[in-house]
């Protein structure tokens, strides 16, 4: 069984402050997706990393996939109210997965104004 | 286009008591997935399908059933509810062979008393 272990579970920040969250395993994943979540919703995907050391950025988030596929990071550059959430790492195994996810545990973002 | 869809938003049950959990999807695809999601623990995949008439075990079937007859349909039974079953339900689906984005449901809140 493919775990992964998503850290810090709870984050509280000021607006304006950066933040990571970090998302690892012990095995390799063929690639890692992050969603995000709002209450009340199902999850919404934010980003898929694929390759060994590849850097994604959409707008002040910034992700990032290991070298040897085992782990990702999310970085927020000065967060906002609006980022508030839960963010959602997910493996996919390689060879013939069916597209099944691994998650972890979730990271509940706060930011106050 | 409706996306997914999932009947009922919200239920209670008593213990011994079943249900059916509907998802549908109008995006033809071909895999779909059901999770759980309790808090501190991510989502976790109970069942999922392939295709029409296929179904398979994910992380946590025990106490669950379901069923594919059409494409566009994933149901969701319990057929005698326990307390430890009180979670959020999301079903998900994903277009074979792409990118492997999930979409998601917005979410059965489930109560077993």
């Amino acid at each position: 069984t493919q775990l992964l272990e998503q850290s810090p579970q709870f984050l509280s920040i000021q607006e304006g402050e950066n933040l990571t969250v970090y998302c690892n395993s012990s095995s390799v994943f063929s690639s890692l997706q992050w969603y995000r979540q709002e209450p009340g919703e199902g999850p919404v995907l934010l980003v898929t990393v694929v390759t060994g050391g590849e850097v994604k950025k959409l707008k002040r988030l910034t992700f990032q996939f290991g070298d040897a596929r085992k782990d990702s990071s999310l970085h927020i550059t000065a967060a906002q109210p609006g980022d508030t959430g839960l963010y959602l790492c997910a493996g996919i195994a390689g060879g013939t997965s069916y597209g099944k996810l691994t998650f972890g545990q979730g990271t509940i973002l706060t930011v106050h104004p | 286009n409706a996306g997914v869809t999932q009947t009922p938003k919200f239920r209670v049950l008593k213990t011994g008591q079943s249900m059916t959990l509907l998802c549908a999807q109008d995006m033809n695809h071909e895999y779909m997935y059901w999770y759980r999601q309790d808090p501190g623990m991510g989502l976790r995949l109970i069942h999922y399908s392939v295709g029409e008439g296929t179904t398979a075990k994910g992380e946590v079937p025990d106490g669950y059933n379901v069923s594919r007859l059409k494409k566009q349909n994933f149901l969701l039974g319990l057929e005698s509810a326990a307390p430890s079953q009180t979670s959020v339900y999301f079903c998900a689906s994903t277009l074979r062979g792409v990118s492997n984005e999930q979409f998601f449901g917005p979410g059965t809140r489930l109560t077993v008393l």
